[in-house]
Order: C-alpha cells, then sequence, then structure tokens
C-alpha cells in the first residue's frame, strides 16, 4: 500500500472536468514536499505531466493543472477527449523512510 | 530529442543476479541526476534508485537497498542498475528517468522505454 492514496478509477465524458485525488500526511505533501503528476498512456512509458504541484512541462495542454492544499494534492482535466484515457499517477516524497521518493497507487482515467 | 534506451533486461532464476543499462542521448548527460523506477505487470510505479550528476550521491528504496546498485559512466552516456539477490517480486518493466532539470531533480522528465525483468524458476 502507497503512502500516497489515490482513488483506482475515475470517469467522465468528453468535454467534462474531472478531478483526480492524491492523498498523504504530515510526512510527505503535508510536510511541504513538492507534488509530480504522470500520465502513462496504455503501453507506454509515463511522462511528467504537472511538476511542484501546479507547473507544465512545456507541451502540455492547459487543459491540465494542478493544486495543492494540506495533506493532498489534485489533478484537473478539463474538455476530457479521448486521448486522455490512462493511468494517472502523483508521486512526492515521503520523510519516514530514509530518502525515499513514493508514487500513488495510480488512478485508470476512463472516457466515457 | 532526449532518448534513454535501457537493455539488459530477461529472465533470472530467484537468487541470480543482473545488470540494466539505459544509453543516454541528446543531453549533457554528466549534468542531470537519473533514476530508476520499475512497475510489476499491472500494477504501479515504484521508485528504485537515483544518482547524483556526478555520482557522489545515490538513493534507494528500501526494498531494493543492499541488493542493488545504481552507477554511472559520464563518459559513456551510460546509467546502470547492478541486481542481485533477485527475487520474484523483482519481476516488473525497469525504466530509467532523467531529472527535468540538472543538478540532482527527483522530477522526471523523460524516459526510457523499460526493459523487462522477469525473475522466476
Amino acid at each position: 500500500q502507497s503512502v500516497l492514496t489515490q482513488p483506482p478509477s475515475v470517469s467522465g465524458a468528453p468535454g467534462q472536468r474531472v478531478t483526480i485525488a492524491c492523498t498523504g500526511s504530515s510526512s510527505n505533501i503535508g510536510a511541504g514536499y513538492d507534488v509530480h503528476w504522470y500520465q502513462q498512456l496504455p503501453g507506454r512509458a509515463p511522462k511528467l505531466l504537472i511538476y511542484a504541484s501546479i507547473n507544465r512541462p512545456s507541451g502540455v495542454p492547459d487543459r491540465f493543472s494542478g493544486s495543492k492544499s494540506g495533506t493532498s494534492a489534485s489533478l484537473a482535466i478539463t474538455g476530457l477527449q479521448a486521448e486522455d484515457e490512462a493511468d494517472y499517477y502523483c508521486q512526492s516524497y515521503d520523510n519516514t523512510l530514509s530518502d525515499s521518493w513514493v508514487f500513488g497507487g495510480g488512478t485508470k482515467l476512463t472516457v466515457l | 530529442q532526449v532518448q534513454l534506451v535501457e537493455s539488459g533486461g530477461g529472465v533470472v532464476q530467484p537468487g541470480g543476479s543482473l545488470r540494466l543499462s539505459c544509453a543516454a542521448s541528446a543531453f549533457t548527460f554528466s549534468s542531470f541526476g537519473m533514476h530508476w523506477v520499475r512497475q510489476a505487470p499491472g500494477k504501479g510505479l515504484e521508485w528504485v534508485a537515483s544518482i547524483r550528476y556526478d555520482g557522489n550521491e545515490k538513493n534507494y528504496a528500501e526494498s531494493v537497498k543492499g541488493r542493488f546498485t545504481i552507477s554511472r559512466d559520464n563518459s559513456k552516456n551510460t546509467l546502470f542498475l547492478q541486481m542481485s539477490s533477485l527475487r520474484a517480486e523483482d519481476t516488473g518493466v525497469y525504466y530509467c528517468a532523467k531529472g527535468l532539470y540538472s543538478g540532482y531533480d527527483f522530477k522526471l522528465g523523460h524516459w526510457g522505454q523499460g526493459t523487462l525483468v522477469t525473475v522466476s524458476s
């Protein structure tokens, strides 16, 4: 079980807005560590989607946005498109284990 | 365009060893921290190990500490992962990844395509 909790699945219709939560604790997100988000399309390697909670690497559409509050972070996707169907992972640092970077368990996004 | 190409995966018996390589190109390899992340079949991502741009700092997940060794050859633009005392739970796709920014950055900005390691008798 990961120290970062994500819902196993979310879904939405094309054009809709969905959010994916990443819930942590005082030893990771709540301690102020950065949260990063990755998108993994089926059969592909992961891709950095959001870094330091709110920033998009060049080339990532502004339909993707991130936020962070307290011990949680969220990824929002607006104007949902079929090609957004993928697994999404959050990542942060946890100070209860020595030098430990952790991923959330992942969320499968289904575009209806 | 940044390229990361992993190799060295395969089938190995429990208790065995394997050495993974990651050939990097199209960026100044010696300026960037590098990382290994794995994914068991049908499961999520797991951070495995990281190494600073100069090789002088290394970090490992508890699950592999003492069994895996990360290293790099900056003269050959290559990252390595030496794996020993392999267990069935080490089975999965191993990805090489590059920090987004130079230094020792844990934002994984570029990923290779992965190499499959199967630990089975």
